[in-house]
């Protein structure tokens, strides 16, 4: 067990709809970041997040959007959802944002149909 | 980063040592080599990582050569369980996580 935690762990939703997916970091991590993985891409970096503030932008589509709360828990928003879409969503947490090793979570499995 | 090269499969018997290379040939000073494994449609998992100095966990051992071009992560009894993904990733400074297709370990009995 990683101590990340992310819900819902699988999703299924139509093309068009919106999805939310969260993610809870280790306890006394600061910096969170979103992969997603397709068959064909690989893991994929989307965006990281580091004490609420977004720290770096990878391949995130315009339809997507993160953010982290006081909290420190993140979400990811997926709105007008694509067949391609369709990927596990990886959230992964680090202390920092410096040389530091990253834990990840088990990931939410989303099928857009 | 400095870009990472990987076997695309290797396969180890069970019990064997596992040994996986990383070539990273324009790794500059301050980045850092860093292993995560990752089983089937799991969580990328961390194993290890160093700098320039050899290092040991209870997971691996991290093999960096002297001229930091390349290292071996090495498994020392593997088990079926070790059967996944291997990732090496290169790194300094602000650190994110990026990953190749990595090396696709088979380990049997």
């Amino acid at each position: 067990d990683s101590g990340v935690t992310q819900t819902p762990k699988h999703l299924i939703t139509a093309t068009g709809q919106r999805v939310t997916l969260r993610c809870s970091p280790r306890s006394g991590d600061l910096s969170v970041y979103w992969y997603q993985q397709s068959l064909d891409q690989g893991l994929q970096f989307l965006i990281q997040y580091y004490n609420g503030e977004e720290r770096a932008k990878g391949n995130i589509l315009e339809r997507f959007s993160a953010q982290q709360f006081p909290d420190l828990h993140s979400e990811l928003n997926l709105s007008s959802l694509e067949l391609g879409d369709s990927a596990l969503y990886f959230c992964a947490s680090s202390v920092g944002h410096l040389n530091t090793e990253a834990f990840f979570g088990q990931g939410t499995r989303l099928t857009v149909v | 980063d400095a870009k990472t090269t990987q076997p695309t499969s290797m396969d180890c018997a069970e019990g064997r040592a596992a040994n996986l290379p990383c070539n990273h040939s324009t790794i500059s000073g301050n980045e850092y080599v860093y292993w995560y494994r990752q089983i089937h449609s799991q969580g990328p998992q961390y194993i290890i990582h160093g700098l320039k100095n050899n290092e040991t966990n209870e997971m691996a051992s991290l093999i960096i050569t002297e001229d930091r071009k390349s290292s071996t992560l090495i498994l020392p009894h593997a088990t079926l369980r070790d059967t996944a993904v291997y990732y090496c990733t290169v790194s300094g400074g602000s650190y994110i996580p990026t990953f190749g297709r990595g090396t696709s370990l088979i380990v049997h009995p």
